[in-house]
């Protein structure tokens, strides 16, 4: 089964505003990858993290791996339209075994 | 261009039938992946394959068979025994080094009437 928990399940947002996701994991992580899969779509790789308490951005969006590797979050500023879809974690459990959480579904009123 | 190559896109079939999704890519990766994807469950895991002629059952295998004879291939097969095979599968690739990303086809839409 799913080895890590995301949460929210499914997040609205007033374009303009912030919001965040998190993954949390009970063991500790090697890395932590972030997908976004538009509506229709495919998942598309946004980032990894590899480092305790490494801090990416990519314009608006912020990554963040947590002290203990056993936690990350994904932050947007200024929400666009551009942004729905549903943002996926995915974790190594081996050298070859990636596992994703059930993401979180972003929809954003205009 | 390179890329991962899946087909069909939408497939419609009986129950009881066997289904065979198509999944090519030309990236020279060597690790394959099936995900099957149902509303509100994200990706889970059904089979990988790190190597040729070698495969792992994944989280949710039963029902499921695959094959991996060439390095650009690996079809999954939706038996029979599959109780609940209606889904959006997706095949995907990764180089395999340890920090290697997912590279996604479009996926395949099986309807199971």
């Amino acid at each position: 089964g799913q080895q890590v928990m995301q949460i929210p399940q499914y997040q609205h947002v007033q374009e303009g505003e912030d919001f965040t996701t998190y993954c949390n994991s009970s063991t500790t992580l090697s890395n932590i990858q972030w997908y976004k899969q538009r509506p229709g779509g495919h998942p598309v790789f946004l980032i990894q993290l590899v480092k305790s308490g490494e801090v990416k951005k990519q314009k608006r969006l912020t990554f963040q791996f947590g002290e203990a590797k056993k936690n990350s979050s994904l932050h947007i500023t200024a929400t666009q339209t551009t942004d729905v879809g549903t943002y996926f974690c995915a974790v190594l459990l081996n050298d070859y075994k990636l596992s994703f959480g059930a993401g979180t579904t972003v929809t954003v009123r205009a | 261009d390179g890329g991962i190559t899946q087909s069909p896109k939408y497939l419609f079939r009986k129950e009881g039938q066997n289904v065979t999704l198509s999944c090519e890519q030309n990236l020279n990766h060597d690790a394959m992946y099936w995900y099957r994807q149902d509303p509100g469950q994200g990706l889970r895991l059904i089979y990988y394959s790190q190597i040729v002629n070698d495969f792992q059952k994944g989280d949710i295998a039963e029902g499921y068979s695959v094959s991996r004879e060439k390095k650009e291939s690996f079809p999954l097969t939706v038996t029979s025994a599959q109780k609940n095979p209606t889904a959006f599968y997706l095949c995907a690739s990764r180089s395999g080094t340890l920090t290697g990303e997912l590279f996604f086809g479009e996926g395949s839409r099986l309807t199971v009437l």
